[in-house]
């Protein structure tokens, strides 16, 4: 079956530090992976959309400089979080997909990385 | 652009009533994938349902969903809550072969009670 792996599960650093969180996709092609944030009490902000051999699309409030995001084959995806503060705690989330997959549409979730800013 | 709209934040339920969660959808496109995905306490979504089909029911783990492209609706529905329904659900939309992510609805906090 189709599974992502997302690592660190939980990571705690201190402000103005950065972390860096992976991706890997087991068993299907990770064509896209979508990175989302799940902030205290709200819901599931997309972060940035990356496929292979496409430039990164980034969403409104983030930008590349603060969250570099490198998709460099078909299986592995990372994220950084760059100068951490206090507002970008929460849970960060991948989703893959396959785009030559019967269920294209279906997303695969990782487990999380769940980020506390002290 | 894209939105999903859940408007309930938080539904509490006796255990044995039945269940509603609402989902509209707003989009240009005419082929959405809608999804139901359920979070339990520190953990990440799960995949609960999905419906591509225009008014076909879809079922899984007791939940069921119908998607209705003429009211744009996507709810949640079961017949009998259990306490282990209690968690987070959140509505979401894709844009099928559009290269494009899923967009998630706000989510409604569902608590069941003795």
């Amino acid at each position: 079956g189709a599974l992502v792996y997302q690592y660190p599960r939980r990571t705690i650093c201190k402000s103005g530090t950065s972390m860096r969180m992976e991706c890997q996709a087991v068993g299907f092609q990770a064509t896209s992976v979508a990175w989302y944030r799940q902030s205290p009490q709200k819901t599931f902000e997309l972060i940035a959309l990356s496929t292979v051999n496409s430039a990164i699309k980034y969403e409104q409030n983030f930008t590349q400089e603060k969250f570099p995001i490198s998709h460099p084959n078909l299986s592995f995806s990372s994220m950084t979080v760059l100068n951490a503060y206090l507002e970008d705690r929460g849970l960060y989330l991948c989703g893959a997909r396959d785009w030559g997959a019967k269920s294209a549409e279906t997303l695969y979730f990782g487990s999380g990385t769940r980020l506390t800013v002290l | 652009g894209d939105s999903v709209t859940q408007t309930e934040g938080l539904v509490t339920l006796t255990e044995g009533l039945p269940v509603m969660l609402n989902c509209t959808y707003q989009t240009i496109y005419s082929n959405p994938f809608l999804f139901w995905y359920v979070q339990h306490l520190n953990e990440s979504p799960r995949l609960l349902l999905k419906s591509f089909t225009d008014n076909k029911r879809t079922e899984h783990q007791g939940f069921h969903a119908t998607l209705h492209k003429s009211s744009s609706s996507f709810h949640l529905q079961k017949s009998s809550a259990q306490l282990s329904d209690s968690a987070l659900y959140y509505c979401a939309l894709s844009l099928a072969n559009s290269g494009t992510y899923q967009r998630f609805g706000t989510g409604t906090k569902l608590q069941v009670v003795p």
